[in-house]
This record gives C-alpha cells, sequence and structure tokens, in this order.
C-alpha cells in the first residue's frame, strides 16, 4: 500500500528561523510528487512538483528537493504569511491509472 | 482565486439524507478530481473523471456517487448519509488529467451532517 508520512506534524518558527519539512513515502511506481499549501478552510495551492531523485525546485523562499524515498520543503528566512499547512501527496501508478495519495501535512506558524 | 468554483460552500443536513455537491471546473480544463478532507483522515482521493469518462477510483464509498456532464461540470452525489461523513469535500481540475498535470483545487463544501 503507498504512504506518505510527513513530519514534523507541527512547527513553530520565529520569522527569518529558517527549517525543513520531511515527505517520506513509499510507493511502487512514483510518477510526481507533489507540494501543497493549505490555508485554514481554503482549498490546497499547488506548490511544486518533482519528478526524479535529484531534481530541486525553488519559489521565493521555499525550495523543494526530492530523493528515492523522500522529498522535503525548505523554507528559508520565513514570515508570518508562511503560516500554513504544507501537504505532500504522490501521484503511483495503480492498474493503469494514477493514483494520489496525500500525507497528512505540517501545520507551520511563523511568529513575528 | 484557483478558477475551480464549488456549490454549495456549506450544507448542513441530517443522517439517512442524500445531497448532491457541484463542481465547475477551470476553463479549458477537462479532467475533474473529488477528494474527502477530514480531521481523523486528512485529504483522501476519491474518484477522477477525464472528459466525462471516469479515470481512476479511490477510497469512494458505494453510498457515493459522481458523474461528469458534457459541458465538463461536475456532481458529487452522497446518499444514506452517516455521521461520519461530516468533512470538507474539495473538487480540483487540471488540464488533461494525466500524472503530469497540476491540480487546482476549489474551494470545498463543507459537509455537517447532524
Amino acid at each position: 500500500e503507498d504512504q506518505v508520512t510527513q513530519s514534523p506534524e507541527a512547527l513553530r518558527l520565529q520569522e527569518g528561523e529558517s527549517s525543513s519539512l520531511n515527505c517520506s513515502y513509499t510507493v511502487s511506481g512514483l510518477r510526481g510528487l507533489f507540494w501543497y499549501r493549505q490555508d485554514p478552510g481554503k482549498g490546497p495551492e499547488f506548490l511544486f512538483t518533482l519528478y526524479s531523485a535529484g531534481e530541486e525546485k525553488e519559489k521565493e523562499r521555499l525550495k523543494a528537493t526530492l530523493t528515492k524515498k523522500e522529498s522535503f520543503l525548505h523554507i528559508t528566512a520565513p514570515k508570518p504569511e508562511d503560516s500554513a499547512t504544507y501537504l505532500c501527496a504522490v501521484q503511483a501508478a495503480s492498474g493503469g491509472s494514477y493514483i494520489p495519495t496525500f500525507g497528512r501535512g505540517t501545520s507551520l506558524i511563523v511568529h513575528p | 482565486d484557483s478558477g475551480v468554483t464549488q456549490t454549495p460552500k456549506h450544507l448542513i443536513t441530517a443522517t439517512g439524507q442524500r445531497v448532491t455537491l457541484r463542481c465547475s471546473p477551470r476553463s479549458g480544463d477537462l479532467s475533474v478530481y473529488w477528494y474527502q478532507q477530514s480531521l481523523d483522515q486528512g485529504l483522501q482521493f476519491l474518484i477522477q473523471y477525464y472528459n466525462g469518462e471516469e479515470r481512476a477510483k479511490g477510497n469512494i464509498l458505494e453510498r457515493f456517487s459522481a458523474q461528469q456532464f458534457p459541458d465538463l461540470h461536475s456532481e458529487l452525489n452522497l446518499s444514506s448519509l452517516e455521521l461520519g461523513d461530516s468533512a470538507l469535500y474539495f473538487c480540483a481540475s487540471s488540464e488533461r488529467g494525466v500524472y503530469t498535470d497540476t491540480q487546482y483545487f476549489g474551494p470545498g463544501t463543507r459537509l455537517t451532517v447532524l
């Protein structure tokens, strides 16, 4: 069974304090790993897609990396507006179709 | 604003009832996905449609059904509702429905079953 585990469950940072969120996965036939940001009561907002080990993508203060077993979302010098839940998802082949599996998320709070 | 619309925003109903949730995808997107998000289960994939045809099925209960219409909007029907069906239901859309697509999520429908 495909599994996606995110850690930590919750993270509190001071503004400017850099850190990393982890997403470890156990899937067969990985076709992509996705990062989303979700604000309370709203739909997830797409951040990045990574397809192969060694790939990296950046957007403002966020940088996502991928290895064969896990992905990291690095947050550099975070600001209070970065506070949100960050979701990781994998898309894996299953009987000819592709089923997305989401992790439970990391709730990030950045204090000013 | 992702361009995906969902109605209604909130829905309160009783156990045993049936409800219909509606989703309109972004202009030009042919694929629609339905998800359920609850506190204890996280975000769970239910079902995907592409241009009117079912493409992938996840953990969707037999009491739930969905369809995508010729104008590409989609409806998720939930019947014989139970307390445990209370959750946020999200619709997402993508251009081609393939694994490389970016999925754009709607604002969700919050369902409360009393």
